[in-house]
């Protein structure tokens, strides 16, 4: 049982560049979300997505789009990349209706030069 | 607006020594409160509070809930080395948003 896969795990990328940020889940998780993570900032959220065919936006959603065409994938794509988005990106899902918690991938440090 | 907040930001204690962190939250429509511990990585999972006055343990780690007086705080007794980590506080909303707050870096030294 994996739980939550992300990758890649280190990215350095230029302005200007666009990348995606890959998510899997086989849990079976409705649930989907993607955070950023800033020192002093805590956990902010991107996009989430509550089934497959339906995302929607998050606190911090600009410069990111995302899809869910499969209840266990969910990529996030940076558009055109600014040094702001600078930070360490985690995925993670969760059963819809229940608040137990979330199960987070290991993280995507990206850093944008 | 919504909002969670937890204190102190960081903490450097000694090995032994028990530390308590705070976590306030003025969050609407209540359901439920979480802690979690990030070390190196990921977030995992520690607790869930939902009813106020009721003690969760695991160890050495404790942890309360008051839903009048709206905050939460998480007690380590004894503290390790390997107890040095971010402790990180959510709310979640009826409507299942997840507000989470900036964390207390604690680091217990030897």
């Amino acid at each position: 049982n994996a739980g939550v896969t992300q990758t890649p795990k280190f990215q350095v990328l230029k302005t200007g560049q666009s990348m995606t940020l890959q998510c899997a889940q086989d849990m079976n998780h409705e649930y989907m979300s993607w955070y950023r993570q800033d020192p002093g900032m805590g956990l902010r959220l991107i996009h989430y997505s509550v089934g497959a065919g339906i995302t929607d936006q998050g606190e911090v959603p600009n410069g990111y789009n995302v899809s869910r065409s499969t209840t266990e994938d969910f990529p996030l794509r940076l558009l055109s990349a600014a040094p702001s988005q600078t930070s360490v990106y985690f995925c993670a899902s969760r059963d819809t209706g229940t608040s137990y918690g979330y199960t987070f991938g290991s993280g995507t440090r990206l850093t944008v030069v | 607006e919504d909002k969670v907040v937890q204190s102190p930001l960081s903490l450097v204690v000694h090995e032994g020594d028990t530390v308590t962190l705070n976590c306030s939250y003025e969050v609407t429509n209540f359901r439920s409160l979480l802690w979690y511990k990030q070390e190196k990585k990921a977030p995992t999972f520690l607790f869930m509070l939902t009813s106020s006055g009721i003690e969760k343990k695991s160890g050495r780690l404790s942890s309360i809930l008051d839903k009048k007086e709206l905050f939460s705080i998480l007690n380590i007794t004894a503290t390790q080395t390997g107890d040095s980590a971010i402790y990180l506080c959510a709310v979640v909303h009826t409507g299942n948003q997840f507000y989470f707050g900036t964390g207390t870096s604690l680091t217990v030294i030897p």
